[in-house]
């Protein structure tokens, strides 16, 4: 079965010190997969996708297929990535599945 | 800011009413999508729609019904045959189905009475 899994419900780390956020992923064919983020008050938006290999506001997400994993890093955390975190799958009809997200609370 | 606007922000209802879920872009895309999310949920899919005048269910499409007349349009209407219905829905719009990157609305909480 297709399933995108997100295992922290909630992270918190102090301002300065490295993020992962984990995503782990069950899927028969290529994957596709996608971060995506909800800052408070704001809508739910890309952050940046496997396939363009690029590093947006900081994050970056390598693509593990060994392990079924893409997991979200970045190396210094900042008060302004506290957001709502989601990672997807597109899958062969073009459908995203979703894993439930993780709270990402970067204190001071 | 604008791009896709999703009407009402709240919406209560009484068991046993239809209600529908208004979602409209500006962005000139081609496909949009109705989602729900619970609370410790991944977002699920209920309807999309590739074109005009097309949609298809998504996983969990039981108790809804949409419509695409328009491109800029596509509402979604909770039925009293969804059983539990209260959510939060968000709708979204990618240029094409095969696009990668979709946008989305700010939501609309639904709570029914």
């Amino acid at each position: 079965a297709q399933r995108v899994t997100q295992p922290e419900k909630l992270l918190s780390v102090f301002k300065g010190a490295p993020v992962e956020l984990k995503c782990n992923y069950s899927y028969s064919g290529s994957p596709e997969l996608f971060w995506y983020v909800q800052y408070s008050r704001q809508r739910l938006q890309l952050l940046l996708r496997h396939i363009s290999r690029e590093s947006i506001k900081g994050f970056t997400a390598d693509l593990n297929k060994g392990e079924t994993s893409f997991h979200l890093k970045k190396p210094f955390a900042q008060e302004e990535d506290s957001a709502m975190y989601y990672c997807a799958l597109r899958d062969s009809n073009y459908q995203l599945i979703w894993g439930a997200g993780t709270k990402l609370i970067i204190k001071p | 800011d604008g791009g896709i606007t999703q009407s009402p922000k709240y919406l209560f209802r009484k068991e046993g009413q239809n209600v529908t879920l208004s979602c409209e872009q500006n962005l000139n895309h081609d496909a949009m999508y109705w989602y729900r999310q619970d609370p410790g949920q991944g977002l699920r899919l209920i309807y999309y729609s590739q074109i005009v005048n097309d949609f298809q269910k998504g996983d969990i499409a039981e108790g809804y019904s949409v419509s695409r007349e328009k491109k800029e349009s596509f509402p979604l209407t909770v039925t009293s045959a969804q059983k539990n219905p209260t959510a939060f829905y968000l709708c979204a719009s990618s240029k094409g189905l095969a696009t990668d990157t979709q946008y989305f609305g700010p939501g609309t909480r639904l709570t029914v009475l």
